[in-house]
């Protein structure tokens, strides 16, 4: 099945400063998704991203669908940024899978 | 709007005992999903549905089974609990193929 791998797999940051995270996937996809897992254990679903980049206030992301990669850039971090991020992807198939395979996560510690 | 509910929160189950997990979805999404969260795993799809009436096996489907009676509701059963199914189980669903995926907010099952 299709590998996805993220890193780095910990990161810890000074509020106020910028990351990115990075998701690599072994196949071609028609579906990629971000999402942050807080310390209270909910997932909220960040970014629908396949292709192209996308922004959301601090948040922006990018896809490189033919290099297989997506990038999650996160300024001026806030404590509550803290969590998990994951990527999930699915992989092209012709017909739709509905098979979302996640990757393990980059793990965010912002501290004030 | 509640967005995906799910029912309980937490459950302990001794060895061999069954229990049903409810998820419901107040967004007229036609597609529901259960996954299993394990430490240093990520997120594993048991059993998903792509409309009322139809089931269908995820990557981790064996010990698991599930009915989707309603359109709003999933439902996902053990019949015979065993430790190996201890986790953190989130459901989740979908307006459509290739949309953005909205997380419940989890159950933490342990089984001894």
């Amino acid at each position: 099945g299709i590998q996805v791998e993220q890193s780095p797999p910990d990161l810890i940051l000074q509020e106020g400063a910028n990351s990115t995270l990075r998701c690599n996937f072994s196949d071609s996809v028609n579906n990629l998704q971000w999402f942050h897992q807080n310390p209270w254990g909910q997932l909220i679903n960040l970014f629908y991203i396949p292709s192209g980049t996308k922004q959301n206030g601090r948040l922006s992301a990018t896809t490189v669908a033919t290099e297989r990669y997506s990038l999650l850039y996160i300024s001026s971090s806030q404590t509550t940024d803290s969590g998990v991020y994951f990527c999930a992807v699915e992989p092209y198939s012709g017909a739709g899978s509905y098979q979302l395979t996640f990757g393990k996560g980059t793990k965010l510690s912002v501290i004030p | 709007n509640a967005g995906v509910t799910q029912t309980p929160k937490f459950r302990v189950l001794k060895t061999g005992q069954s229990m049903t997990l409810l998820c419901a979805q107040d967004m007229n999404h036609e597609y529901m999903y259960w996954y299993r969260q394990d430490p240093g795993m990520g997120l594993r799809l048991i059993h998903y549905s792509v409309g009322e009436g139809t089931t269908a096996k995820g990557e981790v489907p064996d010990g698991y089974n599930v009915s989707r009676l309603k359109k709003q509701n999933f439902l996902l059963g053990l019949e015979s609990a065993a430790p190996s199914q201890t986790s953190v189980y989130f459901c989740a669903s979908s307006y459509g193929y290739n949309s953005p995926l909205h997380f419940g907010n989890g159950t933490r099952l342990t089984v001894t």
